[in-house]
């Protein structure tokens, strides 16, 4: 079945340092896929997304592209902040029911 | 910013008692999705409506989890009995139209349920 992989965490920051949290993914046809956040004690944010091979969905300084030859969506930032502490969840959406099969989510510590 | 709405936020029960939780979607979205989060793993969802129909119940563990969504509006999540077990935190999200793949479904802040 559709699955997704994500590094293990946490991962730990020092501000203004380089991000890369690796995502990789099993699917069927041509998935969607998606990168969520989720902060202390909130429900999930939709921080980027790509529905086709060779996008790159960006948001707040974060991107990702869809790498259909290697079944990769991994997030990056290049300059990561405090504020970035947080759950990141790689997702992907297949057929048409719109169902999000989730990773099991990197913790991401960003010490000042 | 219209946004889903969730009660409540915290629940702690003792097992085999009943819980029934509680969801609003955001004005005019058609999908509605139930998912279950347990501590440190990634959401999995449980049921998802179509407007009021169900369209994927599969992983709904049926002889003590239920879900209405009467009108095609709100939704209820059910559970009877509890059990340990059952302890996660359940997030409700909704989408415009849902039979899209490329549909960004929308999360509420969740309920976390405790069960003793």
């Amino acid at each position: 079945g559709d699955s997704v992989t994500q590094m293990e965490g946490p991962v730990t920051l020092s501000e203004e340092a380089f991000l890369t949290i690796n995502c990789t993914y099993t699917a069927t046809g041509y998935p969607s896929l998606f990168w969520y956040v989720q902060y202390p004690g909130e429900g999930l944010q939709l921080l980027l997304k790509a529905t086709k091979a060779d996008d790159k969905g960006s948001n707040k300084g974060f991107e990702a592209t869809y790498r259909k030859e290697t079944t990769s969506f991994h997030l990056e930032k290049g300059s990561v902040q405090v504020s970035d502490s947080a759950v990141y969840f790689c997702a992907l959406s297949a057929g048409n029911t719109g169902k999000l099969i989730f990773g099991q989510g990197t913790t991401l510590q960003v010490k000042p | 910013e219209a946004e889903v709405a969730q009660s409540p936020r915290y629940k702690i029960t003792e097992k085999s008692q009943a819980v029934a939780f509680w969801c609003d979607p955001i004005s005019g979205h058609a999908t509605l999705y139930w998912y279950r989060q347990i501590l440190g793993q990634g959401p999995e969802l449980l049921v998802q409506f179509q407007d009021e129909s169900v369209v994927d119940d599969s992983q709904l563990p049926k002889d003590r989890f239920s879900a209405e969504r009467l009108k095609g509006v709100d939704s209820t999540l059910k559970i009877q009995p509890a059990e340990l077990g059952d302890s996660a935190m359940y997030l409700c999200a909704s989408s415009l139209v849902g039979t899209s793949g490329t549909d960004t479904q929308y999360f509420g802040p969740g309920t976390r349920l405790t069960v003793l």
